[in-house]
């Protein structure tokens, strides 16, 4: 059973463009989310996070929206560059002791110069 | 310029060999996760210490799987014997909670013949 999930493997968008990535969870508990964004032969990198105590947190290009009544996340990129090539994946940590992350399936984002 | 360092990148052995993998959390992190890519699972968690108590290895095959913390600056996961299913990339990740981030060392990339 999937906790987090990102529906869509792959995205393309052309450069200059937003590009939106979505994430949904099944799980009540959660209340701390994280992107994180990968290259080829690279680990995870994070890239930003909001807790269920916002709707929304932006860190330059990056901002993320999270809607807890719909149990979805989205990474907005504003504007995207082609650097922004990788494989990006939503996580999630619940209320409690272990704070372990659970991460969706990823989506692989191109964008086209 | 702190990072997580993983020894080998490239680990190719015959089946029923062991292998071990080796992690150095950044200094002053006190958890430590172990976590595997394949492409069809996406990033499972297999294993997850706090200061260097493990908490959680409830993702790990435990008669073939096996991971500690002989010290602070020293995680290991181990496999005895190997098999071809095995291979995947497998990543250590470090973090100090709260928050949550953690940060991602470059992966160990197994090929089990």
């Amino acid at each position: 059973d999937q906790q987090v999930k990102q529906n869509s493997p792959s995205l393309s968008v052309q450069e200059g463009r937003i590009s939106i990535l979505n994430c949904d969870y099944t799980n009540s508990m959660f209340d701390y989310f994280l992107w994180y964004k990968k290259y080829p032969a690279e680990g995870p990198t994070f890239l930003i996070s909001i807790s269920s105590i916002k709707d929304k947190n932006e860190d330059g290009r990056f901002t993320v929206f999270l809607n807890k009544s719909a149990k979805h996340l989205s990474l907005h990129i504003v504007p995207s560059q082609p650097g922004d090539s990788a494989v990006y994946f939503c996580a999630a940590s619940a209320v409690g002791p272990s704070r372990q992350l659970t991460f969706g399936s990823g989506t692989q984002l191109t964008v086209l110069p | 310029d702190a990072r997580v360092t993983q020894t080998p990148r490239h680990k190719v052995t015959e089946m029923g060999q062991e292998v071990t993998m080796r992690c150095q959390p950044i200094l002053g992190h006190n958890t430590v996760f172990w976590y595997r890519q394949t492409m069809m699972q996406g990033l499972e968690l297999l294993a997850y210490f706090r200061n260097r108590a493990p908490l959680d290895d409830s993702g790990m095959p435990k008669d073939r799987f096996s991971a500690e913390m002989p010290d602070a600056t020293l995680a290991t996961l181990k496999i005895q014997p190997s098999e071809p299913r095995d291979s995947a990339v497998y990543f250590c990740a470090s973090g100090s909670d709260p928050p949550n981030e953690q940060f991602f060392g470059p992966g160990t990339r197994l090929t089990v013949l």
